[in-house]
């Protein structure tokens, strides 16, 4: 899988948008860009992916260069309980297993 | 909204001793995963199951631990002698298919604390 690079944490004011960049320079045709955010010690929760294309759902919109080599996670009205860690991932078409980095904690504040 | 569901969600045992987490994917997933994240560590790729059979496992998953789907819901997670590193948290996770475009959902988690 294609290494990425976030920033380790961001702080966002609460009802903002939030923007996570995540850089995937050496991403490859067929990888996949996946965001997942941990609660505290909960469970990865999926947010969104993508190939090529933007892509939105009524958690986020994520936004991928169009050279691929970079993208961004949207979280349009930011809520105190979107404070977490968020991994940017990035998948090959026929590998079944996920890579979490250390990913990027986002702190909202009121 | 379906959801992977975990039991115990905190299981204390013997050094020593077996262990076996359970799982209940979301009902009409084929592919099965088990992770696991010590404290303050990354969350690490164990174990994929598909069709009755691993399919993929890392290096941390050795003969200690197993993986079955006893009936047609479960999914266990065995550690047949466990040991104090062993402790951490072990999400399982769930997906319709294996390929790239197929996202994993994941349960809760259980917490093993190993004494």
């Amino acid at each position: 899988d294609a290494k990425t690079t976030q920033p380790p944490s961001m702080d966002c004011a609460e009802g903002r948008a939030a923007n996570l960049p995540c850089n995937h320079s050496t991403i490859s045709g067929n990888e996949y860009v996946y965001w997942y955010r941990q609660i505290h010690s909960q469970g990865p929760q999926y947010i969104i992916h993508g190939l090529k294309n933007n892509e939105t759902n009524e958690m986020a919109s994520l936004i991928i260069t169009e050279d691929r080599k970079s993208s961004t996670l949207i979280l349009p009205h930011a809520t105190l309980r979107d404070t977490a860690v968020y991994y940017c991932i990035v998948r090959l078409y026929n590998f079944n297993k996920f890579y979490f980095g250390s990913g990027t904690k986002l702190n909202v504040k009121p | 909204e379906p959801e992977v569901t975990q039991t115990p969600s905190h299981q204390v045992t013997q050094m020593g001793q077996e262990v076996i987490l359970r799982c209940v994917p979301i009902s009409n997933h084929l592919y099965f995963y088990w992770y696991r994240q010590i404290l303050g560590q990354k969350v690490e790729f164990l174990v994929s199951f598909y069709n009755n059979e691993i399919s993929e496992k890392s290096e941390i998953f050795d003969d200690q631990f197993s993986v079955e789907r006893p009936d047609g819901s479960n999914f266990t997670l065995k550690i047949r002698s466990t040991k104090l590193e062993d402790s951490a948290m072990y999400f399982c996770a769930s997906s319709l298919g294996s390929d790239g475009n197929q996202p994993q959902h994941f349960g809760d988690g259980t917490r093993l604390s190993i004494l």
